[in-house]
């Protein structure tokens, strides 16, 4: 059992330069995230999805989008990467539900974006 | 926009006692989640307290919610050295299904 898996750990990017951040989870979650995660800033929720083919904007959505064509797959897609984008980005999973549950997090992608 | 906001923003304790951190969030909530992240490390969920619950332990963590004061505080007792994180809480809103939003966090440092 894997749990969430994202890779990769480390990238740096050239401004202008699109990628994917990648993220899997074999736990049968319907809910996935994304977050960056900033000196001081905490943690700030980027996109998330509450099953397969749904999406939603969270607090800081410019400059990235997002698919759910799986249940397991909830890739993080820069569409032209800037420094501000410079961060370390978590994606988490949890069970959905009325009640609420624990989020199981990946270790993170570190990005930098010179 | 931050719900919670931790307070303190870093604490520096001896091997052996307690810890307490706090919590206050803005609006009303389905529940309460707090986390621990080691340095370079992703969240670790510690524990979750529900709106209509006021207490919850688990082993050495102490949780207490107050949501009359919109607040929690998360106790460790008799810290070790491995206790070194940074925690948060994160809140849940009335549905339970809509997305956690995380404070800034508490940075703890546990001195051998």
């Amino acid at each position: 059992n894997a749990g969430v898996t994202q890779t990769p750990k480390f990238q740096v990017l050239k401004t202008g330069q699109s990628m994917t951040l990648q993220c899997a989870q074999d736990m049968n979650h319907e809910y996935m995230s994304w977050y960056r995660q900033d000196p001081g800033m905490g943690l700030r929720l980027i996109h998330y999805s509450v099953g397969a083919g749904i999406t939603d904007q969270g607090e800081v959505p410019n400059g990235y989008n997002v698919s759910r064509s799986t249940t397991e797959d909830f890739p993080l897609r820069l569409l032209s990467a800037a420094p501000s984008q410079t961060s370390v980005y978590f994606c988490a999973s949890s069970y959905s539900g009325r009640h609420g549950s624990g989020y199981t997090f990946g270790s993170g992608t570190r990005l930098t974006v010179v | 926009s931050q719900q919670g906001e931790e307070d303190p923003q870093a604490l520096s304790i001896q091997e052996g006692e307690n810890a307490t951190m706090n919590c206050s969030y803005k609006t009303s909530i389905n529940n309460l989640q707090w986390y621990r992240q080691n340095s370079g490390r992703g969240l670790v969920h510690l524990i979750l307290i529900r709106s209509n619950e006021r207490e919850k332990h688990s082993g050495r963590l102490r949780v207490t919610l107050d949501t009359s004061k919109k607040s929690s505080s998360l106790l460790i007792t008799a810290s070790r050295a491995a206790d070194t994180a940074s925690y948060f809480c994160a809140t849940a809103g009335h549905s339970g299904n809509t997305p956690l939003v995380f404070g800034k966090g508490t940075r703890l440092s546990v001195i051998a």
